[in-house]
């Protein structure tokens, strides 16, 4: 059965630095989402993506923040200069057709990212 | 107020017995209705979903939807312990999903 993979499983970084979450979305779907979700807390919504561009975001996901597709398989989301609050598991979804149809997002294991 | 409630329990059952989910809402926007299950370290996986007031029927899972009251339910009957795991509700505003607000989630024990 096809899957959403993400990479790392783990990172762990520094206050500061630079991160790039990693995902190979499903290869026939077509729309690409991340969301986080704090230890203990709920599931959030950042960002959805389709046809190379963002489709809609939330207010968490401010300029710091940033996706891409840089080729036909990976999705990625970028963190420009991480911060404590950052810290978080981050999932990776897709999707075949417009989310809310009758199609399935289908989420990733997701990365848990550790800012120290 | 959150826009949407979910006891996050802990809830434990004996195998076999039906088990009952809630999740309240406010916001009348809402339209599309999910249910997830998150086992340990793993992505939310959808189980149900729904667009309208009524029931869905899927195997052993019912989901509800009472618009008017902005109340939805999740029913597993006959629960298993595979069924042990963590029970998100989730909605949305209009056909876009992926812009969803979950609840809390409630984490479900089944003991043998």
């Amino acid at each position: 059965e096809p899957e959403v993979t993400q990479t790392p499983s783990h990172q762990v970084t520094q206050m500061g630095q630079e991160v790039i979450l990693r995902c190979v979305p499903i290869s026939n779907h077509l729309y690409f989402y991340w969301y986080r979700q704090i230890l203990g807390q709920k599931v959030e919504f950042l960002v959805s993506f389709y046809n190379n561009e963002i489709s809609e975001k939330s207010e968490i996901f401010d300029d710091q923040f940033s996706v891409e597709r840089p080729d036909g398989s990976n999705f990625t989301l970028k963190i420009r200069s991480t911060k404590l609050e950052d810290s978080a598991m981050y999932f990776c979804a897709s999707s075949e057709s417009r989310a809310g149809s009758t199609d399935t997002q289908y989420f990733g294991p997701g990365t848990r990212l550790t800012v120290l | 107020q959150k826009e949407v409630e979910q006891d996050p329990g802990p809830l434990s059952v004996p195998e076999g017995a039906i088990v009952s989910l809630n999740c309240t809402y406010s916001n009348s926007a809402f339209q599309y209705f999910m249910w997830y299950r998150q086992y340990s370290r793993k992505g939310p996986e959808l189980l149900m979903y729904t667009y309208s007031s009524g029931n869905k029927e899927d195997g052993r899972f019912t989901a509800q939807v009472d618009k008017s009251s902005k109340y939805i339910s999740l029913f597993i009957r006959d629960s298993q312990p595979s069924d042990s795991a963590t029970y998100l509700c989730a909605m949305s505003k209009g056909t876009n999903a992926g812009k969803s607000t979950f609840g809390d989630g409630t984490t479900l024990t089944v003991k043998p």
